[in-house]
């Protein structure tokens, strides 16, 4: 069973950064893209970032590119997402999330949360 | 680019749900379907517009006409009182998700 778990989030002030993890298990993890998807409270679903997996290829939602950064380390089998000049409105839980081609985000991770705040 | 569901739907037990979701991109990008129990992560139910993964009951279906793609639960359960999100991408291949829908079991 694959499982995914990301790491704790937390406060951080405007402006700030932040680094996330996730921790996957069950899986062939090199083999798979991986993606973060957040979801700002009471609000739908957000789409933030997916890479590749052998880690060469990134892409981003236009929401976060050039302060995201997601990367990964398949000898650990884990997922990062860097956050820098955080905002307000990035107020939200992240999940980390495989992707098979075609496949669709299956599974989630619980999710952590990210409050940005003064 | 946008995919449009309602945002509330009622249904009585026993009874049949349909969420609709709406999109340009629809007609050329498959669709996905997600349900959400409140304060859990979401759980995928349909992938490819209709195909169903392992372990989801065949009560879940969906279907495509154009530019709408619809979530159809039958004999509804208290269990299935959730928020529901359509997926697919955009022409860049961003991923887009639905505005959600939330299912209240009357």
């Amino acid at each position: 069973e694959v499982q995914l778990l990301e790491s704790a989030g937390g406060l951080v002030q405007p402006g700030g950064s932040l680094r996330l993890s996730c921790v996957a298990s069950g899986l062939t993890f090199s083999n798979e893209a991986m993606n973060w998807v957040r979801q700002a409270p009471g609000q739908g679903l957000e789409w933030v970032a997916m890479i590749s997996g052998g880690g060469t290829s990134t892409f981003y939602a236009d929401s976060v590119k050039g302060r995201f950064i997601i990367s990964r380390d398949n000898s650990k089998n884990t997922l990062y997402l860097e956050m820098s000049s955080l905002r307000v409105e990035d107020t939200a839980i992240y999940y980390c999330a495989k992707r098979e081609y075609q496949l669709g985000f299956d599974p989630w991770g619980p999710g952590t949360l990210v409050t940005v705040s003064t | 680019s946008e995919l449009k569901q309602p945002p509330s739907v009622s249904v009585s037990p026993g009874q049949t749900a349909r969420i609709t979701c709406s999109g340009d991109v629809l007609p050329t990008q498959y669709a996905y379907w997600y349900r959400q129990r409140p304060g859990q992560a979401p759980v995928i139910l349909i992938y490819k517009d209709f195909e169903r993964p392992s372990g989801i009951p065949e009560r879940f279906s969906a279907s495509t006409s154009g530019t709408t793609v619809t979530l159809t639960i039958t004999e509804v359960q208290a269990e299935d009182e959730a928020d529901y999100y359509c997926q697919s991408a955009d022409n860049s291949g961003n991923f887009v998700f639905g505005s959600g829908t939330k299912i209240t079991v009357l």
